[in-house]
């Protein structure tokens, strides 16, 4: 069974631009969440969708977005990109909705933004 | 964003030796915790879970250890193995917000 992929894997963007990433998550799952990481605040929750829906939310402005499909891939997107928005992203996915159940992680996409 | 502490040690131990990496979690309603390895280029992946009605849970070569009472958990590595050198996270379901938060995580070493 493919695991969870993620596109792409790297991307230089500059400031002020705006970035779609995109997640595929293991066959059979429904909920995606998506964590930002980076060396100065460690793994940190974006949000997660379940069934096309967001149902959680972090800490995080709204440039920060995303959206879920009725395949359940998933995308995020970061508008007006700013220098700290350089990190490690990363999506995972869980095959129902519980949060116990156990989340699978992708690859990541690195994102530079100079 | 929200994290558990910035501070990423380091530990470091030879090859064949037991590893125990230590994490303290925030909240004392958590009832569920998890243990992930990252290795570099990677996502972190599964390594064991734990539900806060067990004390202990054991994997192969891996055991995880809970203390509620001082909001401690512990993962011991058994024969620790190159192949291990990893950083370690911990994580807490965080029924509030519905939603895992990690701890900054603990590089492991192995030296042959």
């Amino acid at each position: 069974k493919a695991g969870v992929t993620q596109t792409p894997r790297y991307l230089i963007k500059t400031r002020g631009q705006q970035v779609t990433l995109s997640c595929s998550p293991i066959s059979g799952h429904r909920s995606v969440s998506w964590y930002q990481q980076t060396p100065g605040q460690g793994l940190q929750f974006l949000f997660e969708y379940f069934s096309e829906t967001q149902r959680n939310k972090g800490n995080f402005p709204g440039r920060f977005s995303g959206r879920q499909f009725s395949n359940s891939r998933s995308e995020m997107n970061v508008s007006t990109l700013e220098l700290g928005d350089s990190a490690l992203y990363l999506c995972a996915s869980r095959r129902a909705g519980g949060l116990k159940d156990t989340q699978y992680f992708g690859p990541g996409t690195r994102l530079t933004v100079l | 964003g929200e994290s558990v502490g910035l501070h990423l040690p380091t530990l470091s131990v030879q090859e064949g030796d037991n590893s125990i990496i230590n994490c303290a979690y925030s909240n004392s309603a958590s009832d569920y915790f998890i243990w992930y390895k990252q290795e570099s280029g990677k996502g972190p992946q599964f390594i064991i879970d734990i539900r806060s009605n067990m004390d202990k849970r054991q994997g192969q070569r891996v055991t995880v250890l809970l203390n509620k009472t001082v909001k401690h958990l512990s993962l011991q590595i058994a024969a620790t193995q190159p192949g291990d050198s990893a950083v370690y996270f911990c994580a807490e379901l965080m029924e509030y917000g519905n939603k895992l938060v990690f701890g900054a995580g603990t590089i492991l070493r192995v030296k042959s």
